[in-house]
């Protein structure tokens, strides 16, 4: 079936350490997104990637870094200059021209 | 900026009631609109988007809404709820030209017995 990997679900990092997220969709999507979800903050969107080997920034990207040297994969790595990296994780991936998203199931990262 | 608002943090209702979830937009033409729904720790899944048309449209799971541009709202309803709705949504419109979906900061529906 078609659809959108994350990994991990859940993962646990100290302070200081850089933490790498998967994203994976067969969906032949040339869109994909990051965003993080806080309680009562909704979605704020981190980076995303129209089309392989280019990617914008979000409205949040400081601390964060991509890449997108496939069509199928879009990782993401929390760095340790993210100052409150503990979060719910979100990717997602849309056809070009068309607004609907689709999501993963996220990973929630925790800081200790 | 175009923007997206959801009045309403929390609602609660009951199993059997009607529900109407508020989604108010900022927008400088006709929008496209989007409604999500989220049960928790998983991931949104579309419920029912609005491009063109007509003003009501129908989505999974038994919800609808209504574009109404002179009061700038989609507001999600449903006529008679079922405690699997219990779960987050939100509403969310993509900026003219651009990929990139905006969205409100959710509703989070509680369903009691």
């Amino acid at each position: 079936d078609g659809g959108i990997t994350q990994s991990p679900k859940y993962l646990f990092r100290k302070e200081g350490q850089n933490v790498t997220l998967s994203c994976e969709q067969n969906l032949n999507h040339d869109a994909m997104y990051w965003y993080r979800q806080d309680p009562g903050q909704g979605l704020r969107l981190i980076y995303y990637s129209q089309i392989v080997n280019d990617f914008q920034k979000g409205d949040i990207a400081e601390g964060y870094s991509v890449s997108r040297e496939k069509k199928e994969s879009f990782p993401l790595t929390v760095t340790s200059a993210q100052k409150n990296p503990t979060a719910f994780y979100l990717c997602a991936s849309s056809m070009r021209g068309d607004g609907e998203l689709f999501f993963g199931e996220g990973s929630r990262l925790t800081v200790l | 900026a175009q923007s997206v608002t959801q009045p309403d943090i929390h609602i609660t209702v009951s199993e059997g009631a009607s529900l109407e979830l508020r989604c108010n937009y900022s927008y400088g033409a006709t929008p496209y609109l989007f409604w999500y729904v989220q049960s928790p720790g998983q991931g949104l899944q579309l419920l029912l988007k609005y491009f063109s048309g007509d003003t009501l449209v129908q989505g999974i799971k038994g919800f609808e809404a209504e574009f109404k541009r002179s009061q700038s709202s989609f507001n999600l309803r449903k006529p008679s709820v079922h405690w699997s709705d219990a779960a987050e949504y939100f509403c969310a419109v993509p900026p003219f030209g651009n990929e990139k979906l905006t969205f409100g900061t959710g509703t989070r529906l509680t369903i009691i017995p």
